[in-house]
């Protein structure tokens, strides 16, 4: 089961940030929070993921609440290529285990 | 850089045959991984290799359904005999460490009539 809770669908203004929510509140000290979107038909394709630090790169910015409990995933100027399915997955390592995608959360980019 | 590479991108065939899918992973990455999507159960992991031997095949639905990796640079999924039910969005990813981050293949459209 997916450790993360994300609400199934936003919309958003394109130019506009978009600012997705994820609960991961049983996250442990040395899980990580990754970020992966899904366009139509196409792969998982990887966005960003962080520890504990708010993360920045060339697609997206990560912040991480001090207690790690939640995270949100902000594109900062969406588009409407940005319009995906955006999984937040925290990391359970170790043999065995791996990448677990919930529903994820649809994100509509409108004119 | 070249991406994961699958092949075929569409499948079709009829109920009882078999199905082969490859995958080349990234040059370099050394864990494979194979899952597969559909509407109802989403996106799942069936198989994955470390260093081309099988690490966890935990998720592969049944015997019909096996996986090989003769080597780094080349994966197969082959499915024999096929039913309408394993029809779904098959993916493959690879990474350069178990644990590192994933990049997934186009993925290959199943339908078994």
């Amino acid at each position: 089961d997916a450790k993360t809770t994300q609400p199934p669908s936003m919309d958003c203004a394109e130019g506009r940030a978009a600012n997705l929510p994820c609960n991961h509140s049983t996250i442990s000290g040395n899980e990580y929070v990754y970020w992966y979107r899904q366009i139509h038909s196409q792969g998982p394709q990887y966005i960003i993921h962080g520890l504990k630090n708010n993360e920045t790169n060339e697609m997206a910015s990560l912040i991480i609440t001090e207690d790690r409990k939640s995270s949100t995933l902000i594109l900062p100027h969406a588009t409407l290529r940005d319009t995906a399915v955006y999984y937040c997955i925290v990391r359970v390592g170790g043999y065995g285990q791996n990448f677990v995608f919930g529903p994820g959360t649809r994100l509509s980019v409108l004119p | 850089d070249a991406g994961v590479i699958q092949s075929p991108r569409h499948e079709v065939t009829e109920m009882g045959q078999e199905v082969t899918l490859r995958c080349k992973p990234i040059s370099g990455h050394n864990s494979l991984f194979w899952y597969r999507q559909t509407m109802m159960r989403g996106l799942e992991l069936l198989i994955y290799f470390n260093n081309n031997v099988p690490i966890d095949d935990s998720g592969m639905p049944e015997d019909r359904f096996s996986a090989k990796m003769p080597n780094a640079s080349f994966s197969t999924l082959k499915i024999q005999p096929s039913e309408p039910r394993d029809s779904a969005v098959y993916f493959c990813a690879s990474s350069w460490r178990e644990l590192d981050t994933q990049y997934f293949g186009p993925g290959t459209r199943l339908t078994v009539l």
